[in-house]
């Protein structure tokens, strides 16, 4: 059964700080990984949308990577912003069971002016 | 290019009734997934509809059933409501799943009294 882990839960940094965001997973025969942002009480935003046959994917300040064989990914934010302040998810496409995704708990982000 | 809607936005229940919620998506998506929102779980996948079939189902009770209509538009129905079915519902389309980016919708709040 996969299982999706994120670290840190939490994370609080000042505005400008570059940060990183850790995903791991257990079985590695995904078909993609998927980072999504929650703001409170709201639905998910796709960030970024990475194949199993991908390395990497760049959106403005995002970019997110895949190492499939180690079952991680990293979600990696430069410069950040009071704006970028949500819950960070992750979630993964496995092989079987088509459209499902299966999320970690996500890490909470704080960015202060 | 309307995204997922959903509705109702927020639903207060007493325990033993019903509910349905409802899930519109993208244009031209024929795959509708969906999930639950609770602090304690996280997200957890609970069926997805492709073509008005139901294809995939999670590891929820018999009172949790959906369907799907002729033009994508997706239904769930939870009988006899239960304290912890208290949760955010999200739904989500991609196109034909599997291998597509999904989308998810703004969510429904059900609280359970």
């Amino acid at each position: 059964k996969q299982e999706v882990t994120q670290i840190p839960a939490a994370l609080s940094v000042p505005e400008g700080e570059n940060l990183v965001l850790n995903c791991s997973f257990t079985d590695s025969a995904i078909y993609n990984l998927q980072w999504f942002r929650q703001d409170p009480g709201k639905g998910l935003t796709s960030l970024l949308l990475i194949q199993s046959s991908q390395r990497e994917q760049t959106s403005g300040r995002l970019n997110a990577s895949l190492d499939k064989s180690s079952g991680r990914s990293t979600l990696y934010i430069a410069a950040s912003q009071p704006g970028d302040s949500a819950t960070y998810l992750c979630a993964v496409k496995g092989r079987s069971g088509y459209s499902t995704l299966t999320f970690g708990k996500g890490t909470m982000l704080l960015v202060s002016p | 290019k309307a995204g997922v809607t959903q509705t109702p936005r927020y639903l207060i229940k007493t325990r033993g009734q019903q509910v349905t919620l409802s899930c519109s998506p993208i244009s031209g998506h024929r795959s509708v997934s969906w999930y639950q929102q609770t602090p304690g779980q996280g997200l957890q996948f609970l069926f997805e509809y492709f073509s008005e079939t139901q294809r995939n189902k999670g590891n929820f009770p018999g009172r949790f059933s959906g369907r799907q209509f002729s033009n994508s538009r997706s239904e769930m129905n939870v009988s006899t409501l239960e304290l912890g079915d208290s949760a955010l519902y999200l739904c989500a389309s991609s196109y034909s799943g599997g291998t597509n980016e999904q989308f998810f919708g703004p969510g429904t709040r059900l609280t359970v009294l």
